[in-house]
């Protein structure tokens, strides 16, 4: 089955641990991207990935960092968490030679930093 | 820079009324553009999209969309609302943004109540 995958679910955190929210697909897709979903807001892109060793900044990348060593998987990582950051955030891919085909969303992770 | 605006972001309606969800776009290149689904506690769903060929788009649910280029415009109708439609509804738009990579932009959303 086509899908993406985000761990964890849930998370509950402290200001200033570092945390790394996973995320795979297995559809061989090149296009990976982060986004978070604020009340009002919709969803705003942090990061995106065009191929392995290829990202660039979205709207709100101040915070987050990525890698993406391997196509399949594109981890978010918050190396110093803040309140603000408290979110639900997805991860989306699509292939990267038709961007019009259909972006596959994660089930999400909802994240509180306190 | 692309950009899309959704109005209203909370809709109701009546079951079995018509359901019209508003979206303008600003791009300075040809848009592809999308409505996409979030349903309580889920992720997002395509319903339909936009991708320069025919300007009437039919999705999935009974969904259909329309771009209207001199209007910048792609709302989203249904003829009869289903209690099943109530969820929250997002357009978006894709654009090239340079150097061969490019970047999807969300709409605020808009969420649908059906009253029974």
């Amino acid at each position: 089955e086509a899908q993406v995958t985000q761990n964890p679910r849930y998370l509950i955190t402290v200001t200033g641990k570092k945390l790394t929210v996973t995320c795979s697909q297995n559809m061989n897709h090149e296009y990976m991207s982060w986004y978070r979903q604020d009340p009002g807001l919709g969803l705003r892109q942090i990061y995106y990935s065009m191929n392995v060793e290829v990202t660039d900044k979205g709207d709100v990348p101040e915070g987050y960092k990525v890698s993406r060593k391997e196509k399949r998987n594109f981890p978010l990582i918050l190396e110093s968490p803040s309140p603000n950051q408290t979110s639900l955030y997805f991860c989306a891919s699509t292939s990267a030679d038709r961007i019009t085909d259909t972006q596959y969303f994660g089930p999400g992770t909802r994240l509180t930093v306190l | 820079a692309q950009s899309v605006t959704q109005l209203g972001s909370h809709v109701s309606v009546s079951e079995g009324a018509l359901v019209l969800l508003r979206c303008n776009y600003s791009s300075s290149v040809p848009p592809y553009l999308f409505w996409y689904v979030q349903y309580p506690n889920q992720g997002l769903q395509l319903l339909l999209k936009y991708t320069s060929a025919a300007t009437l788009v039919k999705g999935i649910n009974g969904f259909e969309a329309e771009f209207k280029k001199s209007e910048t415009s792609f709302h989203l109708t249904k003829p009869s609302a289903h209690m099943s439609d109530a969820a929250e509804y997002f357009c978006a738009v894709i654009a090239y943004s340079g150097a061969g990579s490019y970047q999807l932009t969300f709409g605020k959303g808009t969420k649908l109540s059906v009253i029974p």
